[in-house]
């Protein structure tokens, strides 16, 4: 069935650190593909997303591009800041039949200045 | 901006009692769901609502798993008699249609003695 692997934490970094975030995926057909943050007392945002194979989302300096032939979706930002501090979730959108979300198991960042 | 809220924020409970936890969706929203995050696992799906009747439902969401939505605007999880491992997180979250972005609320964190 689908499923999403997603890279182990917690991860942390100095500001202005590049970030990498590794996400694979299993998927029968072509899912949409999406990036949910959590900040601390909060919950689950939409950060970016992408519908196609390709595709780049992008959002608050956050990028990730859909990989069809290494089926992934690694998501990237050039300099971090200590507000980046969060979870992050990759998440593999719903299939023609069905309406779930499968999320990855979610990897924490911790940025300090 | 308009938001998924979600009810208590923290529930303790003795293990085969009955619980409710209460979600209010974006109001023009169609569709619900529930997701639960065991601590350090994954976020899973449990169960999507539309049109007043369940769309989709994963094995986790056995006989003791109830949904309703009781009135235009709540959306409710019910439980009937708990075990130790029902202690989780649980998200709401309602979408404009099945294959939307999800919007989430911050989660109701359920503890069972």
């Amino acid at each position: 069935g689908n499923s999403v692997t997603q890279m182990e934490g917690p991860v942390t970094l100095s500001e202005e650190a590049f970030l990498t975030i590794n996400c694979t995926y299993t998927a029968t057909g072509y899912p949409s593909l999406f990036w949910y943050v959590q900040y601390p007392g909060e919950g689950l945002q939409l950060l970016l997303k992408a519908t196609k194979a390709d595709d780049k989302g992008s959002n608050k300096g956050f990028e990730a591009t859909y990989r069809k032939e290494t089926t992934s979706f690694h998501l990237e930002k050039g300099s971090v800041q200590v507000s980046d501090s969060a979870v992050y979730f990759c998440a593999l959108g719903p299939n023609q039949a069905g309406t779930a979300l499968i999320f990855g198991k979610g990897t924490t960042l911790s940025v300090s200045s | 901006e308009p938001e998924v809220t979600q009810t208590p924020s923290h529930q303790v409970t003795q293990m085969g009692q009955e619980v409710i936890l209460r979600c209010v969706p974006i109001s023009n929203h169609l569709y619900f769901y529930w997701y639960r995050q065991i601590l350090g696992q994954k976020v899973e799906f449990l169960v999507s609502f539309y049109n007043n009747e369940i769309s989709e439902k994963s094995e986790i969401f056995d006989d003791q798993f109830s949904v309703e939505r009781p009135d235009g605007s709540n959306f409710t999880l019910k439980i009937r008699s708990t075990k130790l491992e029902d202690s989780a997180m649980y998200f709401c979250a309602s979408s404009m249609t099945s294959g939307d972005e999800q919007f989430f609320g911050p989660g109701t964190r359920l503890t069972v003695l």
